[in-house]
C-alpha cells in the first residue's frame, strides 16, 4: 500500500514562530504536493514538487516555502506563522504522469494563536 | 483557466437509496482527466473513481458510477445502495493531460450524510 505519512495531526503554534511541516512518501514518487483545506473554499495548491531540489508555487505560496533534499520528503515551512494560516493542510503524492492517482496523507490541523 | 464548480455544499441521503453529486467544469482544452475523491470525518482522502475525457464510456466502480457528458462539461457522481460508511466529504477535480500542468484543480466540495 502506498503510504504517505505527515509528522502531525495537530499543532498549535503562536503567531511569529517559524513552523515546519514533514511528508514523507514510500513509493518513491516523483511528485509530491502541499495544499491547504478550509470550510466552503475547498483544496488550495500551495507548493508542488516535480522532483528533488525542484519546486513550483501553487495558487497560494504567499507567506510558504518549500524543501525537498530527498526524493520522499516534502517539507512546508511557515517563515512566520500568523493567524490567517491556521486551516487543515495536507500533503500528497503521485508518480509523474497526468492520469495517475494521487494519494494523500492523513492531514494536519494547524491552530496559530 | 480551469474551473471546477460542486454547486451542493450538503447532500443527505438515506440508507440503501441512490444519491447523485454534482460537478461542472470549466476548460478550453479536450483531453484532460476527471476524478472524484471521497474524504472520510478524520480519514484520509481518497480515490473514488477516475474518467479520462476521451473515453466515452462512463466509468464504474462496484456501487459508483459518473455520468460524463463532456459537451455540458458535467461529471456526476451517482452513489447506490447507500451505506452509512459513505457519509463523508467528496470533492471532484480536474487536471489537464496535456503541457507542463501537473496540477489537480479541486471542487469546493459536497458533504454526503448518509441517514440510518
Amino acid at each position: 500500500d502506498v503510504k504517505v505519512t505527515q509528522s502531525s495531526r495537530y499543532l498549535v503554534k503562536r503567531t511569529g514562530e517559524k513552523v515546519f511541516l514533514e511528508c514523507v512518501q514510500d513509493m518513491d514518487h516523483e511528485n509530491m504536493f502541499w495544499y491547504r483545506q478550509d470550510p466552503g473554499l475547498g483544496l488550495r495548491l500551495i507548493y508542488f514538487s516535480y522532483d528533488v531540489k525542484m519546486k513550483e508555487k501553487g495558487d497560494i505560496p504567499e507567506g510558504y516555502s518549500v524543501s525537498r533534499e530527498k526524493k520522499e520528503r516534502f517539507s512546508l515551512i511557515l517563515e512566520s506563522a500568523s493567524t490567517n494560516q491556521t486551516s487543515m493542510y495536507l500533503c500528497a503524492s503521485r508518480h509523474r504522469g497526468h492520469g495517475n492517482e494521487q494519494f494523500f496523507g492523513p492531514g494536519t490541523r494547524l491552530t496559530v494563536l | 483557466a480551469q474551473t471546477v464548480t460542486q454547486s451542493q455544499p450538503e447532500m443527505s441521503v438515506q440508507e440503501a437509496e441512490t444519491v447523485t453529486l454534482s460537478c461542472t467544469y470549466d476548460t478550453s482544452e479536450s483531453d484532460y482527466y476527471l476524478f472524484w475523491y471521497k474524504q472520510p470525518p478524520s480519514r484520509q482522502m481518497i480515490l473514488v473513481i477516475r474518467q479520462e475525457a476521451y473515453k466515452q464510456q462512463n466509468a464504474t466502480e462496484n456501487r459508483f458510477s459518473v455520468n460524463f457528458q463532456k459537451a455540458a462539461k458535467s461529471f456526476s457522481l451517482k452513489i447506490s445502495d447507500s451505506q452509512l460508511g459513505d457519509a463523508a466529504m467528496y470533492f471532484c477535480a480536474y487536471r489537464s493531460a496535456s503541457g507542463a500542468t501537473n496540477k489537480l484543480i479541486f471542487g469546493t466540495g459536497t458533504l454526503l450524510a448518509v441517514q440510518p
